[in-house]
């Protein structure tokens, strides 16, 4: 059974960089043929797809967020990783990390990670 | 991008009524749709993938329909359990959801 955990800093202030990381357990992503992704979620709003990538280094990202944003995997971890540039009070929210088994849905979810911007 | 509508944004119901749910794609995606069922303070867990088949574990009360821009959600007889926010969603980047629908009793 698949199982994600993120982790990161709960609070990031305005025009800071956040990061954030994925610990998979259950598979090895260097072995497995999934996309995964980061989802967003404002307090009380809708899910928002961040981007995704694969073992061989394969990425998609949102246009909305392309220019600030990075994703990189950790395979001796076992590990992915988020990058976001210039952060705003825009991007608070909770933050998902998601398996896409080649299926086009998504199948299996971290509990998220709550991330409030502000200073 | 695919713009994903649902509706009703809200859906009243009793316990052991029928609940149906829609949602509509501003472009055909053919049968390339998925539902998720969130509860509060919890991730979404999934329901439906490829508009009709359900995922691992889901009770067959939940019937994934529709093809092209229009799908349906049903729940043939509400359980306690089903009171929550239900997602659409489609794999065309940039992926998108829809605004969701709460079912309340």
């Amino acid at each position: 059974q698949v199982q994600l955990q993120e982790s990161g800093p709960g609070l990031v202030k305005p025009s800071e960089t956040l990061s954030l990381a994925c610990t998979v357990s259950g598979v090895s992503i260097r072995n497995d043929d999934s996309h995964w992704n980061w989802i967003r979620q404002d307090p009380g709003k809708g899910l928002e797809w961040i981007g995704y990538i694969h073992h061989s280094g394969t990425t998609n990202y949102n246009p909305s967020l392309h220019s600030r944003l990075s994703m990189s995997i950790d395979t001796s971890k076992n590990q992915i990783s988020l990058t976001l540039k210039s952060v705003t009070a825009a991007d608070t929210g909770t933050y998902y990390c998601v398996r896409d088994p080649a299926l086009g849905a998504f199948d299996s979810w971290g509990p998220g990670t709550k991330v409030t911007v502000s200073s | 991008e695919i713009v994903l509508t649902q509706s009703p944004a809200t859906l009243s119901l009793s316990p052991g009524e029928r609940a149906t749910l829609f949602c509509r794609a501003s472009e055909t995606i053919d049968r390339l749709l998925a539902w998720y069922q969130q509860k509060p303070g919890q991730a979404p867990t999934p329901l439906i993938y490829d508009a009709s088949y359900r995922a691992t574990g889901v009770p067959a009360r939940f019937t994934g329909s529709g093809s092209g821009t229009d799908f349906t959600l049903t729940i043939s007889s509400l359980e306690s359990e089903d009171f929550a926010v239900y997602y659409c969603q489609q794999p065309v980047t940039p992926i998108t959801f829809g605004g969701g629908t709460k079912v309340e009793i």
